[in-house]
């Protein structure tokens, strides 16, 4: 079973760039979330959805973007990369209600 | 966002020692995970609780969902050099859940 796989899993782009992360899972879960986690620091939502085509912004959504074409895929956008988006980006996904919750292993993004 | 305590931050233990850990919360959650992260990982879910009251035990590892609903507890038994790691609960409200900061465990041979 693969779960939730991410791509790339390490990443170091210029201050401006742009850049998509990728997160697919293949356990038809419905909810698919995208946290960053800081060194030192616990997890910070940053958008989820509950469904194809349903998006909503989480905790910290300021310079990120997302899409939910289908229930597998649901990739993460960087427009214009900061210093302060430097951080180690994980995807998750569960069925409602939180049961079989699952990480994927993260990419970790440096913006120099 | 909502705020979840977790405490201690960190711990250094010998091996064979129990462990105690806890998050609580200001709010009322639903749903309490128990998380495990080793370098270079994603979380993994240790334990789920769903219910007040609820104890669940996953091999030597314990958890329970706090009375009030505002908090819940992981208890490590007999602590074994694997166990190194850093431990995050996790709370659920809405659609949404929400991440404690961490304790890290240290487990001394």
């Amino acid at each position: 079973n693969a779960g939730v796989t991410q791509t790339p899993k390490f990443r170091i782009l210029k201050i401006g760039q742009s850049m998509t992360l990728q997160c697919a899972q293949d356990m038809n879960h419905n909810y698919m979330y995208w946290y960053r986690q800081d060194p030192g620091m616990g997890l910070k939502l940053i958008y989820y959805s509950v469904g194809a085509g349903i998006t909503d912004k989480g905790e910290v959504p300021n310079g990120y973007n997302v899409s939910r074409s289908t229930t597998e895929d649901f990739p993460l956008r960087l427009e214009l990369a900061a210093p302060s988006q430097t951080s180690v980006y994980f995807c998750a996904s569960s069925p409602p209600g939180g049961r079989g919750y699952t990480f994927g292993s993260g990419t970790r993004l440096t913006v120099v | 966002g909502q705020q979840l305590n977790q405490s201690p931050q960190s711990m250094f233990i010998q091996e064979g020692e129990d462990v105690s850990m806890n998050c609580t919360s200001s709010s009322i959650f639903n749903t309490w995970l128990w998380y495990k992260q080793e370098p270079g990982e994603g979380p993994v879910l240790l334990i789920a609780l769903y219910k007040a009251g609820e104890l669940t035990s996953n091999g030597r590892l314990t958890a329970q969902f706090g009375i009030t609903r505002k908090d819940s507890f992981l208890n490590i038994s007999a602590s074994i050099p694997s166990d190194v790691g850093i431990y995050f609960c996790a709370g659920r409200a809405g659609n949404q859940f929400y991440f404690g900061t961490g304790t890290s465990l240290t487990v001394i041979p």
